[in-house]
């Protein structure tokens, strides 16, 4: 079964820093691109992140350029986002997405994980 | 503010017909990027519904169906269940935004 399970959030006060991870089981992770998005209390969803199945290409949203930094380590089949500077408004559960290709071309999200919750606050 | 925008709700009674809409741009939807459609159901992680404009995943019933024309997309729900009543959400890209992944601000679908 094709199984994503992120781990790391909590309670961090403003300006502190968190890593989340994103354990990727039932498929090979190496041959996939992936992505991080996250979803306010309340909210709807916010695309984060993005990086190549071999790390090599990297993009940003805007709202988190500079503070935050997607890796991944394909040898133990793991995602990471590493969060600094964080902000009240960066609270959210926070999803990794595996990118999907049909043979049309643009890639979908699937499957996407449980998610993990970030809360930022003194 | 999303780049692609839905309505906040939408509403209808068992067995009716709902659609909702997803409005891009000439640097989104219009500009040839596919629209891919997502449900939320209440307290869980958002799930793959319709992918490539009009396909359907497996196991997803063919009651959801997709279209893209223009600068817009739709998702259509006919013989409405109680077990829709869900957030849906629209995704494509944006050529303007370095062809990174843009969503729709979602859309509450509520069975009366």
């Amino acid at each position: 079964e094709v199984q994503l399970v992120e781990s790391g959030g909590g309670l961090v006060q403003p300006g502190g820093s968190l890593r989340l991870s994103c354990a990727a089981s039932g498929f090979t992770f190496s041959s996939y691109e992936m992505n991080w998005v996250r979803q306010a209390p309340g909210k709807g969803l916010e695309w984060v992140s993005y990086i190549s199945s071999s790390g090599s290409t990297i993009y940003y949203a805007d709202s988190v350029k500079g503070r935050f930094t997607i890796s991944r380590d394909n040898a133990k089949n793991s995602l990471y986002l590493q969060m600094n500077s964080l902000r009240a408004e960066d609270t959210a559960v926070y999803y990794c997405a595996r990118v999907y290709y049909d043979s049309s071309g643009t890639g979908s999200f699937d499957p996407w994980g449980q998610g993990t919750l970030v809360t930022v606050s003194s | 503010q999303s780049v692609l925008t839905q309505p906040p709700s939408v509403s209808g009674a068992p067995g009716q017909r709902v659609t909702i809409s997803c409005t891009g741009s000439s640097s989104n939807i219009g500009a040839g990027y596919d629209v891919h459609w997502y449900q939320q159901l209440p307290g869980t992680a958002p799930k793959l519904l319709i992918y490539g404009n009009s396909n359907r995943p497996s196991g997803v019933p063919d009651r959801f169906s997709g279209s893209k024309s223009g600068t817009s997309a739709s998702l259509a729900i006919t013989g409405l269940q109680a077990e829709d009543e869900a957030d849906y959400y629209c995704q494509s890209y944006d050529s303007s935004l370095s062809g990174n992944a843009v969503f729709g601000g979602g859309t509450q679908l509520t069975v009366l």
